[in-house]
């Protein structure tokens, strides 16, 4: 069965530095995956996709990379900020078709002053 | 445009109750999406609905749980007969119908969360 692997420890960084997050998967191929962010007690937010004939996508100071050989998503935020403190969720789309996602648990970054 | 509005944000109930969880999606979004969250851990798929049909509930328990999407009015979910395990987050989310949802992602709302006593 399809499995989505994000890195449980936190990651603290510090402002002004870049922050790279990861997702693996495993045992299928999503036509596109998702990035979310979540802040405490509140719903996810949709960030960015990317599908899987793309290389890469930027927005702003976000930029998402996917290596469909490695079964990768990397998540990068440039010139990090204390209010990008949260945890981000990668989201494939689920094994199937259809527009069913299947989450991740999420990595907490922590941007420090 | 409100967003997904679920109501109640907080619910309490005691074992043996019943649960009912709403979900009104964003104007404009047919497909709706529950998931459920536990505490430090990831959101877990429960159900895919259209308008008056349910179209994945692979992630839905057999027994107790049930969800419904009317052609009028808000997704329900219903918990009958509550335990303390039901106790977590419950996000609903919607996206438009086909055509390129995936353009637009989820949008989701702030949660029911669910306290079994």
């Amino acid at each position: 069965s399809q499995k989505i692997e994000q890195n449980s420890e936190a990651l603290n960084i510090q402002e002004g530095k870049t922050a790279t997050l990861t997702c693996n998967y495993t045992n299928y191929s999503p036509a596109y995956l998702q990035w979310y962010r979540q802040d405490p007690g509140r719903g996810p937010v949709f960030l960015l996709l990317i599908r899987e004939n793309e290389k890469e996508k930027r927005k702003e100071r976000l930029k998402v990379t996917f290596d469909t050989t490695l079964k990768q998503s990397l998540f990068h935020i440039t010139a990090s900020q204390p209010a990008d403190s949260a945890t981000y969720l990668c989201a494939p789309r689920s094994e199937g078709g259809g527009n069913k996602l299947t989450f991740g648990t999420g990595t907490q970054l922590k941007v420090e002053l | 445009n409100a967003g997904v509005m679920q109501n109640p944000r907080h619910l309490v109930r005691r074992r043996g109750q019943e649960a009912r969880l709403r979900c009104s999606p964003m104007k404009g979004h047919s497909h709706v999406y529950w998931y459920r969250q536990l505490p430090e851990e990831g959101l877990k798929f429960m159900v895919y609905l259209q308008k008056e049909n349910i179209i994945d509930e692979s992630g839905m328990p057999k027994e107790r749980f049930s969800a419904e999407f009317p052609k009028e009015g808000p997704s329900i979910l219903r918990i009958q007969q509550v335990v303390r395990g039901d106790s977590a987050a419950y996000f609903c989310a919607s996206s438009r119908g086909t055509g390129a949802p995936e353009n637009y992602g989820y949008t989701f709302g702030s949660g029911t969360r669910l306290t079994v006593v």
